[in-house]
């Protein structure tokens, strides 16, 4: 089975400053890992994922994760914080394994607050 | 390249009564997952549609059923409605082939009064 704890549900950080939302998750299997943003009233937008291949990986609007399975992590960094990152943020998890698209386990989200 | 729509955007309904909620995939999509996000909670697994046919199920009652068309595009039937039904319910398709990636709709906010 698959979890995903997402530690801190409100981050607030000044504009310009570095933004670290946490994510720790729990697999029985080599996961995938999702970061999707949400901004109100709004689905979900893909930000990055990892797939099993580099461990670093860059999404978009300057965000990167780094998965480390030593620690059981994947959080969310942006060197500089903009208003417009303003939005709720959740991690996911799913099985790996290429072709097989299983269901995805979210944590329980991260609104992020961006002063000015 | 149209992204998943999702129809209607907003619903409200009394308690006992039955919903239908749509959903188009991105093109080139075969598989449709639909989730059930409650205020202020991640979205949660309903279940998920491939050829027709429900793959996997979460952990929802038998009043939610579904139905995916030959075209792919897929239904969120929800019976008997009860105020805890109120939510985003939200759409997500992949290709089974090929794609690591579920890509979501702006979801169906449903109000059960």
């Amino acid at each position: 089975a698959q979890s995903v704890t997402q530690l801190g549900s409100h981050v607030s950080v000044s504009e310009g400053a570095l933004v670290l939302l946490r994510c720790n998750y729990s697999s029985s299997v080599p996961p995938y890992l999702f970061w999707y943003v949400q901004y109100p009233n709004q689905g979900l937008q893909l930000l990055l994922k990892y797939t099993s291949a580099a461990t670093l990986v860059k999404g978009i609007n300057g965000f990167e994760a780094e998965f480390k399975k030593s620690e059981t992590s994947f959080h969310l960094t942006k060197p500089s914080a903009h208003m417009s990152d303003a939005a709720e943020y959740f991690c996911a998890v799913t099985r790996g394994g290429g072709s097989t698209l299983g269901r995805l386990y979210f944590g329980r989200g991260t609104q992020l607050t961006v002063w000015p | 390249d149209a992204g998943v729509t999702q129809s209607p955007t907003h619903l409200i309904k009394t308690r006992g009564q039955q919903v239908t909620l749509r959903c188009s995939p991105k093109s080139g999509h075969d598989t449709v997952s639909w989730y059930q996000q409650a205020l202020g909670q991640g979205p949660q697994f309903i279940f998920q549609y491939y050829e027709e046919e429900e793959r996997q199920r979460g952990n929802f009652p038998d009043r939610f059923s579904g139905h995916q068309f030959p075209n792919y595009s897929s239904e969120l039937n929800v019976n008997a409605l009860l105020l805890g039904d109120s939510a985003l319910y939200l759409c997500a398709s992949s290709s089974l082939a090929g794609s690591d990636t579920q890509y979501f709709g702006p979801g169906t906010r449903l109000t059960v009064l």
